[in-house]
């Protein structure tokens, strides 16, 4: 499966925007950028997924880069219930392997005052 | 519609006691995915399954761990000989459609399971 990089850590306050970066140089040209975050003591939720274009949808939007080798996640005004670990997977749509999520190490999000 | 539900919610057992985790998938959902995550570390995943068949069992150990999910009632993982490296929480997951890049799946809340 192609590696994505993400930060262990980021901070931001209540009412800013955020922008979570991801870095997946190895991406394949099949392969979907998908975001799932997990809120503590929680089970991961899906969040947001693309190939190409950038998306929007109610929780967030995702910016690809045109070489798809980096991606970034937008929460357009944080706030605390936002606090969670993103993980930035990538899904290849060519073989059976797409069924299982790859989890990485995540970036945990900090949210305050 | 209620989302995926998964019990116990923590289950303590001692060494050697087996250990059954249920997980009841979203309604009308009929794939299954469960994945374990130790302690400060992140999620892997363990086991793919559609109604009694198993899809892909790449990350569950060779030894002591079996799932199923049989065509009435949840799917079951199960730990037999539980040892304490087992301690962790275990995630169910359900999609509508399977080995498809596009599918969302749905967790539920995990197992904590605790191994004394």
């Amino acid at each position: 499966d192609a590696k994505t990089t993400q930060p262990n850590s980021m901070e931001s306050n209540e009412e800013e925007p955020v922008h979570l970066p991801c870095n997946h140089s190895t991406i394949s040209g099949t392969d979907y950028i998908h975001w799932y975050r997990q809120l503590p003591s929680q089970g991961p939720e899906y969040v947001i997924h693309g190939l190409t274009s950038n998306v929007n949808n109610r929780m967030a939007s995702l910016a690809i880069a045109e070489d798809r080798k980096s991606s970034t996640l937008i929460l357009h005004r944080a706030t605390l219930r936002d606090a969670a670990v993103y993980y930035c997977i990538l899904r290849d749509q060519r073989t059976g392997t797409a069924s299982k999520l790859t989890f990485g190490t995540g970036t945990r999000l900090q949210v305050t005052l | 519609n209620a989302g995926v539900m998964q019990n116990p919610r923590h289950l303590v057992r001692r060494r050697g006691q087996e250990a059954r985790l249920r997980c009841s998938p979203m309604k009308g959902h009929s794939h299954v995915y469960w994945y374990r995550q130790l302690p400060e570390e992140g999620l892997k995943f363990m086991v793919y399954l559609q109604k009694e068949n198993i899809i892909d069992e790449s990350g569950m150990p060779k030894e002591r761990f079996s799932a199923e999910f049989p065509k009435e009632g949840p799917s079951i993982l199960r730990i037999q000989q539980v040892v304490r490296g087992d301690s962790a929480a275990y995630f169910c997951a359900s999609s509508q459609w399977g080995g498809h890049s596009n599918n969302e799946q749905f967790f539920g809340p995990g197992t904590r399971l605790t191994v004394l």
